[in-house]
């Protein structure tokens, strides 16, 4: 079957660095998204990786290995503003997303 | 209209009614995608459509059904809700292909009693 794994909840302190890692078991791979969910709001996209590697966007990381089902968010320089829930998404042989239950990131002070 | 609205907002249904809800984007999308989000599982594709005139099912398409008459509109049909179609509904769409980003609407919640 299908299999997207993703921590239910971390925790981390504001001005740190937090790593959110995902695992994912599809049938086929065509690549791995990373979005951002408020509380009460919609999803919104983040990171695209198709191939192996680190990819920087500000604050934000993406990094991928194919070989291993495994990619992993690194948020640098946290703010309050970043407390969300973090969606990983595999995109299979069909082209049909398959979403993890998301990582709730809370961030204290 | 700015990128993409659904409607209702929120809506509270008998068991058993027939419900609508809109999706309307104005980005000339090709690629509509309908998914229901529920607590503790991952978001899951109902239908999609790769262009207007055409859709297809996705992950959970049982109970609902949807219709591509034109570029902007994808609405999806509850013929007759049940309570377990209880849930958070979003609407998406993209530009042309898969690996192009989703952009999704700010949602629908909808309570079958």
């Amino acid at each position: 079957g299908q299999n997207i794994d993703q921590p239910t909840e971390m925790t981390a302190t504001e001005g740190a660095i937090v790593q959110i890692n995902c695992t994912y078991q599809t049938s086929g791979f065509n690549g791995l998204f990373w979005y951002q969910q408020h509380a009460g709001e919609a999803p919104t996209f983040l990171s695209y990786n198709v191939l192996d590697g680190l990819e920087e966007k500000g604050r934000f990381s993406s990094f991928l290995s194919r070989s291993k089902g495994y990619s992993y968010l690194l948020l640098k320089e946290l703010q309050m503003k970043d407390s969300a829930s973090y969606l990983c998404a595999s995109l299979d042989s069909n082209y049909q997303l398959i979403w993890g239950a998301g990582t709730k990131l809370i961030i204290k002070p | 209209i700015a990128g993409i609205t659904q409607a209702p907002t929120s809506q509270i249904l008998a068991a058993g009614r027939r419900m609508t809800l809109r999706c309307t984007q104005d980005m000339r999308h090709n690629a509509m995608y309908w998914y229901r989000q529920d607590l503790g599982l991952g978001l899951r594709l109902i239908h999609y459509s790769n262009t207007a005139g055409t859709t297809g099912k996705g992950e959970v398409p049982d109970g609902y059904s949807v219709s591509r008459a034109n570029t902007d509109d994808f609405p999806l049909t509850l013929a007759s809700a049940v309570p377990s179609q209880t849930s958070v509904y979003f609407c998406a769409s993209s530009d042309s292909t898969a690996t192009d980003t989703q952009y999704f609407g700010p949602g629908t919640r909808l309570t079958v009693l």
